[in-house]
């Protein structure tokens, strides 16, 4: 079945860790996306990329950071720098254009110690 | 920059009602794209309805329809014969066709179905 996995489902971290989120997705698409999901804001954009080895900044990148090196897999890595990382954290993909549907992954809830 | 409001936080239907969840948005581009994202308690998002701004024709899929006012630059979403499984939150969003190639969404609407 194609479909678009994160991992782990829950993540806890002490202050001052990096850590990072998996996503992979074995839709053939070529564009994904990390969105942040807190209560009452709706989704805000932290990084897309469009192609491999290719990735722009969204709304929040601060203290953020992805790779791109596989068209399957586009980690993100919440660095020591994220003031705030406690959230739920949403990946997805799409054929190339952002006004074809995405297809999101199940989340992955971080919770910082 | 591009904003999408969804003013109503939470709303409430009775199962085989109709109910109508509202949005605006704000763009000085002429040509974009609009989409409703369902998530259940499961928080699985899924899309439930995409409308070309360039199609005056609302969007229709199944029980679901929308009523998009460019110029008022309104999309609301309608859900007829609500049912139990409609329940969740629901999220507006929007897209421009420029080079950005991002999707802006909304802060959405909790639905809660009335058995």
């Amino acid at each position: 079945d194609g479909g678009i996995t994160q991992s782990p489902k829950y993540l806890f971290r002490k202050e001052g860790q990096n850590v990072t989120l998996s996503c992979e997705q074995n839709l053939n698409h070529d564009a994904m996306y990390w969105y942040r999901q807190d209560p009452g804001q709706g989704l805000r954009l932290i990084y897309y990329s469009q192609i491999v080895n290719d990735f722009q900044k969204g709304d929040i990148a601060e203290g953020y950071s992805v790779s791109r090196e596989k068209k399957e897999s586009f980690p993100l890595t919440v660095t020591s720098a994220q003031k705030n990382p406690t959230a739920f954290y949403l990946c997805a993909s799409s054929i190339s254009g952002s006004y074809n549907e995405q297809f999101f992954g199940p989340g992955t809830r971080l919770t910082v110690l | 920059a591009q904003t999408v409001t969804q003013s109503q936080p939470e709303m409430s239907v009775q199962e085989a009602e109709t109910v109508t969840l509202s949005c605006t948005y704000d763009t000085s581009e002429s040509d974009y794209y609009l989409f409703w994202y369902k998530q259940p308690p499961s928080r699985q998002m899924i899309l439930v309805i995409r409308q070309e701004a360039y199609k005056q024709q609302n969007a229709t899929e199944n029980r679901f329809s929308v009523n998009f006012q460019k110029a008022a630059k309104s999309f609301s979403l309608k859900i007829s014969d609500s049912q139990l499984g409609d329940a969740a939150m629901y999220f507006c969003a929007y897209t421009s066709l420029g080079g950005y190639q991002k999707v802006t969404f909304g802060t959405g609407t909790k639905l809660q179905v009335i058995p």
